[in-house]
C-alpha cells in the first residue's frame, strides 16, 4: 500500500541553522512527491513538488528537496532557517494511477529557537 | 482566481445537527478532493471527484458522511447527523488533473460539534 513517513514528529532548531525534514514513502511506481507548509490556523501552502527530470527541486522560501529513488526519499531542506519558518510541514504523494490524488505523512512541527 | 473557496469557515453545532460544508474549486480545475485533518489521524483523503463524478469514497467514515458535486463549480460535504468525535478542519482541494501539479487547497473549515 502507499505510504508517507515523516520519522521526526517535532524539530527545534536555532534561527540562522540550515534545516533537513525527513520524507520517506512507499509506492510502486514513479511518484510525484509534494511538500506543503502549514501554520497554526491556515490552510496549506504548496512549498514544492518532484514530477520528474532534476531530482534536486526548487521552492519558494529558500526550501529545497531532493529526491532519492534509491533511498525512496524526498527530504526537504533550508540553508539558514527564519523565525517565519516556524510550521508544520507535510510531505505526500500523489498517486497518479489514482486521480493524482494525495497522501500525506503524518506531519512535522518545527520550531525556530531566537 | 480567487482561488478554492470553502465556507462556512467555522461551524459549531450540537451534536445530532445536520451539517453541510460547500466549496467552490479552483476554474478549470477537473478534480476535487475532501480531506479531513484531526491532531489523532492527520490529514485523510475522505472522497475525490473526476469531472463531477465521485471516483474513491473509500475514506467516508460511514453512512452519515455524503458528497456531492452536482457542477463543476460546486461541491458539498454532508454530515447528517453530526458527533462530537467528527470535530476537525475539513480542507478541499482540487487540481486540473494527474500532471497538472497544482494540487491547491481551500483555507478548510473548522467544525465543532458539541
Amino acid at each position: 500500500a502507499q505510504s508517507v513517513t515523516q520519522p521526526d514528529i517535532h524539530i527545534t532548531v536555532s534561527e540562522g541553522a540550515s534545516l533537513e525534514l525527513r520524507c520517506n514513502y512507499s509506492y510502486g511506481a514513479t511518484p510525484y512527491l509534494f511538500w506543503y507548509v502549514q501554520s497554526p490556523g491556515q490552510g496549506l501552502q504548496l512549498l514544492l513538488k518532484y514530477f520528474s527530470g532534476d531530482t534536486l527541486v526548487q521552492g519558494i522560501k529558500g526550501f529545497e528537496a531532493e529526491f532519492k529513488r534509491s533511498q525512496s526519499s524526498f527530504n526537504l531542506r533550508k540553508p539558514s532557517v527564519h523565525w517565519s519558518d516556524a510550521a508544520e510541514y507535510f510531505c505526500a504523494v500523489g498517486l497518479y494511477n489514482q486521480g493524482g490524488k494525495l497522501i500525506f505523512g503524518q506531519g512535522t512541527e518545527l520550531s525556530v529557537k531566537p | 482566481d480567487a482561488g478554492v473557496i470553502q465556507s462556512p469557515r467555522h461551524e459549531v453545532t450540537e451534536m445530532g445537527q445536520e451539517v453541510t460544508l460547500r466549496c467552490k474549486p479552483i476554474s478549470g480545475h477537473n478534480s476535487l478532493f475532501w480531506y479531513r485533518q484531526t491532531m489523532m489521524r492527520g490529514l485523510e483523503l475522505l472522497i475525490y471527484f473526476n469531472n463531477n463524478v465521485p471516483i474513491d469514497d473509500s475514506g467516508m467514515p460511514e453512512d452519515r458522511f455524503s458528497a456531492k458535486m452536482p457542477n463543476a463549480s460546486f461541491s458539498t460535504l454532508k454530515i447528517q447527523p453530526s458527533e462530537p468525535r467528527d470535530s476537525a478542519v475539513y480542507f478541499c482541494a482540487s487540481s486540473p488533473g494527474l500532471a497538472g501539479g497544482l494540487f491547491l487547497f481551500g483555507p478548510g473549515t473548522r467544525l465543532t460539534v458539541l
